[in-house]
């Protein structure tokens, strides 16, 4: 199985501060035919995880254009330029280039 | 868009089996694949496996194999998850998640059903 491995376990971060959370893998997630099957998802407080990020790179609608992902090969990184309030949560990668499906261990952002 | 809406907690027994379901609407069930991930108290998400729901075909994580059942009434758009012989550590919110292809991304996901077993 492909191992995710996220850092930090947790970050505290004052609002208007950026954020960093790194996500590497144990094997390629670089498919043969081109893409990078990387994700990214966000679990607020209470609720069921949604996506942010497919493809590495790629925001979905409605995601502020203050998340980034970036990343190749096995080293991945999810950042948010100027975290707000609404940014607390686990964040997760994933990857779908191999079964079993898996995710990292999470990455839990609070505010200060 | 899309909207999946799951059926409520469940507590069942060690050994026991338990049902879980998974209605879609707002689109078309049979052009997506349909996953389930579970996520234990304050732990985080494991995918447990998909189905197809045009064919029936599945797939699951080794974990489960032997213990998991996921099937689907099309008439309905409805995919279900079957776990038997429950032991205490299958206590989880299990959800269901959609996605293109059986490899690509989950977007949406349901609102989750906790399972907790327990004697």
């Amino acid at each position: 199985d492909i191992v995710m491995t996220q850092t930090p376990l947790s970050l505290s971060v004052t609002p208007g501060q950026p954020a960093s959370i790194s996500c590497k893998s144990s094997q390629s997630l670089l498919h043969s035919g081109g893409k990078t099957y990387l994700y990214w998802y966000l679990q607020r407080p209470g609720q069921s995880p949604h996506l942010l990020m497919y493809e590495v790179s790629n925001r979905v609608s409605g995601v502020p254009d203050r998340f980034s992902g970036s990343g190749s090969g096995t080293d991945f990184t999810l950042k948010i330029s100027r975290v707000e309030a609404e940014d607390v949560g686990v964040y997760y990668c994933m990857q779908s280039i191999q079964l079993p499906l898996t995710f990292g261990g999470g990455t839990k952002v609070e505010i200060k | 868009q899309g909207q999946l809406v799951q059926s409520g907690a469940e507590v069942k027994k060690p050994g026991a089996s338990v049902k879980v379901s998974c209605k879609a609407s707002g689109f078309t069930f049979t052009t997506y694949y349909m996953h389930w991930v579970r996520q234990a108290p304050g732990q985080g998400l494991e995918w447990v496996g998909w189905i197809n729901p045009k064919t029936g075909d599945t797939n699951y994580a080794q974990k489960f194999q032997g213990r998991i059942t996921m099937t689907r009434d099309t008439s309905i758009n409805t995919a279900y998850m079957e776990l038997t012989s429950l032991i205490s550590d299958d206590t989880a919110v299990y959800y269901c998640a959609r996605s293109i292809f059986g490899w690509s991304w989950f977007d949406p996901w349901g609102q989750g059903t906790l399972v907790t077993v327990s004697s």
